[in-house]
């Protein structure tokens, strides 16, 4: 699976959009992008994954450049409860190819205050 | 729709002894994943189950650790013997395809 790059940190108003950041330029064509997030002490949580088309769920908007090199995950209006550890993952999905393990990285911090 | 649950929630043993650990995934769910996060590290894979069968064990880090899943459903992750630097969380997740929901994890601390 292909790495990605994370800042470590961000800070965000409460209300206000959060967008994270991720990098994955070895991506390959067959790769999904996937997003995660641990809030303290919790099990990971399930955001949104997409392949190359922006994508938007009750949760959060994920865009994907052209080139597939990076991508932003947007929360549009954040709240004190979306303060969580964020994980890009890369990795392939079911049908036709191995899949199965998230590779988490150090993800970033997202910090939402008042 | 009851989530991924597992059991004990915490557990403090001695090194030297023997600790199992119990996920019951979503029901229907066939694959069945074990992560851990050791202390200051990244949250590491372990292994993937198919229903009963081991897809990939590629992660389990050494002979101490043995997963089962009979029967397809819940799973156990046996730690025998248990060594101080077994201890973290460990977090298991199941999924019907691709997206994979996770439990809220048992934390081990070996002493």
């Amino acid at each position: 699976d292909a790495k990605t790059t994370q800042p470590p940190s961000m800070d965000c108003a409460e209300g206000r959009a959060a967008n994270l950041p991720c990098n994955h330029s070895t991506i390959s064509g067959n790769e999904y992008v996937y997003w995660y997030r641990q809030i303290h002490s919790q099990g990971p949580q399930y955001i949104i994954h997409g392949l190359k088309n922006n994508e938007t769920n009750e949760m959060a908007s994920l865009i994907i450049t052209e080139d597939r090199k990076s991508s932003t995950l947007i929360l549009p209006h954040a709240t004190l409860r979306d303060t969580a550890v964020y994980y890009c993952i890369v990795r392939l999905n079911a049908g036709g190819t191995s899949y199965g393990k998230l590779t988490f990285g150090q993800g970033t911090i997202l910090t939402v205050h008042p | 729709e009851a989530g991924v649950t597992q059991f004990p929630s915490h557990s403090v043993i001695e090194k030297g002894q023997t600790v199992t650990l119990r996920c019951d995934p979503i029901s229907g769910h066939d694959n069945l994943y074990w992560y851990r996060r050791v202390m200051g590290k990244e949250i590491k894979f372990l292994l993937h189950f198919v229903k009963e069968s081991k897809q990939d064990e590629s992660g389990m880090p050494n002979n101490r650790f043995l997963a089962e899943r009979t029967g397809g459903t819940y799973s156990t992750l046996k730690v025998q013997p248990a060594e101080l630097e077994d201890s973290g969380v460990y977090f298991c997740a199941s999924s019907p395809y691709n997206e994979q929901f996770f439990g809220p994890g048992t934390r081990l601390t070996v002493l």
